[in-house]
């Protein structure tokens, strides 16, 4: 059962870079066929695919975010990350990393952690 | 970047009842659809895949179906537990998309 853990800062101020990290257990970052994917939802609103990327490195983002966006993985620690850079109050949310099968449901969710954007 | 639109945004609904949400993508997407429930303060749970394939261990009065752009998530004889929000996702098409989401009540 693979099971997916985000961390990183609660509170980032606004023009600076929000920084998480997914730590991926119960199976390997590696897999093929996996995409891992960032999902975030605003405060009391629904949610909002933000993108994913492969164990290859290879990315996808949201073109109206894809100026500010940033993924990376990191094979050796089953990680992959996130920055999101020139925040503003706007990026408050929670964030979820999620595992994508090949045809694009997400199976494996984290627990999501809230970002706030505030000085 | 395809439009999801859920409908109804809002039902409250009496335990045993049938609840049918419907899901309309601004374009065709195959059966590239999923659905999820959502409660308070936890994470999206997976339902429904690929528009109609029910996901590992979800209760069987759950069922999916559609393809195109038209698609239906529907919860026979509804139980007080399913008091939750539902979402479609497509990933048929980049960027992916959600709905709005469908919350319902339980009277």
């Amino acid at each position: 059962q693979v099971q997916l853990q985000e961390s990183g800062p609660g509170l980032v101020k606004p023009s600076q870079t929000l920084s998480l990290t997914c730590t991926v257990s119960g199976g390997s970052i590696s897999s093929a066929g996996y995409y891992w994917s960032w999902i975030r939802q605003h405060p009391g609103k629904g949610l909002e695919w933000i993108g994913y990327i492969y164990y290859s490195g290879s990315t996808y983002y949201k073109p109206s975010l894809r100026s500010r966006l940033t993924m990376s993985v990191d094979t050796s620690k089953n990680q992959f990350s996130l920055k999101l850079s020139s925040v503003t109050a706007a990026d408050t949310a929670v964030y979820y990393c999620a595992r994508e099968g090949a045809s694009g449901w997400c199976q494996s969710w984290g627990q999501g952690t809230l970002v706030t954007v505030s000085s | 970047e395809i439009v999801l639109t859920q409908s109804p945004d809002f039902r409250s609904v009496t335990p045993k009842e049938k609840v049918t949400i419907t899901c309309r993508a601004s374009q065709s997407i195959g059966r590239s659809l999923h659905w999820y429930q959502q409660k308070p303060d936890q994470s999206p749970k997976l339902l429904i895949k690929d528009a109609s394939q029910s996901f590992s261990g979800v209760p069987s009065r759950f069922s999916g179906s559609g393809s195109g752009t038209d698609f239906t998530l529907t919860i026979d004889s509804l139980e007080p537990e399913d008091a939750a929000t539902y979402y479609c996702h497509q990933s048929g098409n980049l960027p992916e998309t959600f709905g709005q989401g469908t919350k319902v009540e339980i009277k």
